[in-house]
């Protein structure tokens, strides 16, 4: 069972290239969603998806697009990538809601650089 | 008032020394808290749910506190392997579809 499979772990970037990390489920869970993690800001709430076809923005949008057009597979997309989102992102699943499901499962996170 | 708050650490404390961490949250109306364990450089893992009557695992104890709007984590017989970011984690209903929040996490070593 694989669980979350996040890729690439580690990316470079130039400021104004796009670029998309993939995240992919096999547990059937409804809840995907991406985090961003930075030195003293904690894990925040780029994007999420409650099932295939919804998506709803978190906490820190900007910069980023998610479609979920199948239940294993949230990608999220940088536009035009800038400095400001240096960080490390984590893409993760859950059955949804109550307290019971919604245990989330992490992706290994990806490292992204962008100059 | 921040959502989530925790005393950022570090906690150094030596093996086999009892470590408690509190953490704070601001809205009332929330209904599940966890406790995640995240090493360095790694994905944060669920450690363990906190329910309203408190909950243990082996070393580890968690307590919920709504009247004072506090969880709890202990952890006894602190080991080398416990070495890790505790993040403190909580469901804030009423964000729009619901949205678990995240403290910023408590370092804590244990030293030889």
């Amino acid at each position: 069972n694989a669980g979350v499979t996040q890729t690439p772990k580690f990316q470079v970037l130039k400021t104004g290239q796009s670029m998309t990390l993939q995240c992919a489920q096999d547990m059937n869970h409804e809840y995907m969603s991406w985090y961003r993690q930075d030195p003293g800001m904690g894990l925040r709430l780029i994007h999420y998806s409650v099932g295939a076809g919804i998506t709803d923005q978190g906490e820190v949008p900007n910069g980023y697009n998610v479609s979920r057009s199948t239940t294993e597979d949230f990608p999220l997309r940088l536009l035009s990538a800038a400095p400001s989102q240096t960080s490390v992102y984590f893409c993760a699943s859950s059955y949804g809601q109550g307290a019971s499901n919604e245990k989330l499962f992490f992706g290994s996170g990806t490292q992204l650089s962008v100059l | 008032r921040k959502e989530v708050e925790q005393d950022p650490g570090p906690f150094n404390v030596p093996e086999g020394a009892t470590v408690a961490f509190n953490c704070t949250y601001s809205n009332s109306a929330s209904q599940s808290f966890f406790w995640y364990r995240q090493d360095c450089r790694k994905e944060p893992k669920l450690l363990m749910s906190v329910y309203s009557s408190g909950n243990e695992d082996g070393r580890f104890t968690a307590q919920l506190n709504r009247a004072s709007q506090y969880i709890s984590l202990l952890i006894r017989d602190s080991k080398l392997s416990d070495s890790a970011t505790y993040l403190c984690v909580v469901n804030m209903p009423g964000a729009g579809s619901y949205q678990l929040t995240f403290g910023k996490g408590t370092k804590l070593s244990v030293i030889p």
